[in-house]
């Protein structure tokens, strides 16, 4: 596979099920990106991790977890979501971006979430 | 604060020329990107542009002054595979992008 993927594609669960949502990237990069797609709204970035480090997180509640094992892969974890929490989470991965110069963001086709 | 504008939603009609506008507000500039995205799909990226002036790619350009804070998008010779939204994002100082709510651009036959 090339690119960015992204596993599942569509997600329903209810406010007390645990899921995961699956990232990963066949592009070589070093930083990989969480965001959150809302109808009508920017996206909004959740969390950065770069060489495997979390070097940003956007006051994001703590019902979102994210973990990234290396460069390749990056999860985030989900437990007790509100219905509020229902958006397209959206999952990119670039050069370092802190390596001297602005570095394009590619992204993946994002997990449709719906939280009952 | 940080700010970045762009039209709801636009129509063109199909072989016709359309610019999309984006005007921003950041903390620091260090470029700025036009994406696609169409429905349930990745945002793709179109074009990047840090220097003031016009970058022209096939079918697509897109324009920037940084004195005045302004961006656009211009699309010719529009085709119905141009139906999408279109998004404008501002990398900060931080090199962070900062992401405009996108435009949806509709293109009638």
């Amino acid at each position: 596979e090339t690119g960015v993927t992204q596993t599942p594609r569509h997600l329903v669960m209810g406010m007390t099920n645990k899921k995961s949502l699956k990232c990963e990237q066949h592009l070589g990069h070093n930083a990989m990106y969480w965001y959150k797609q809302s109808a009508k709204k920017p996206l909004e970035l959740m969390f950065v991790y770069n060489f495997k480090e979390q070097t940003e997180n956007n006051s994001v509640p703590s019902r979102f977890s994210p973990e990234c094992p290396n460069s390749s892969h990056l999860f985030l974890h989900l437990h007790t979501l509100q219905p509020e929490d229902s958006a397209l989470y959206l999952c990119a991965s670039s050069q370092d971006p802190l390596a001297g110069g602005p570095e394009t963001q590619y992204f993946g086709p994002g997990t449709r979430l719906l939280v009952l | 604060g940080q700010n970045i504008d762009q039209p709801t939603e636009m129509t063109a009609t199909e072989g016709a020329i359309v610019q999309i506008n984006c005007t921003y507000q950041t903390s620091g500039f260090n470029g700025l990107f036009w994406y696609q995205q169409h429905a349930g799909e990745a945002p793709t990226f179109l074009s990047y542009n840090v220097l003031d002036g016009l970058e022209e790619k096939g079918r697509f350009s897109s324009f920037l002054s940084r004195s005045k804070g302004y961006s656009y998008l211009l699309l010719k010779e529009l085709q119905m595979k141009d139906s999408a939204s279109y998004l404008c994002a501002v990398m900060d100082s931080n090199y962070q992008l900062i992401w405009g709510a996108g435009t949806k651009l509709i293109i009638k036959p």
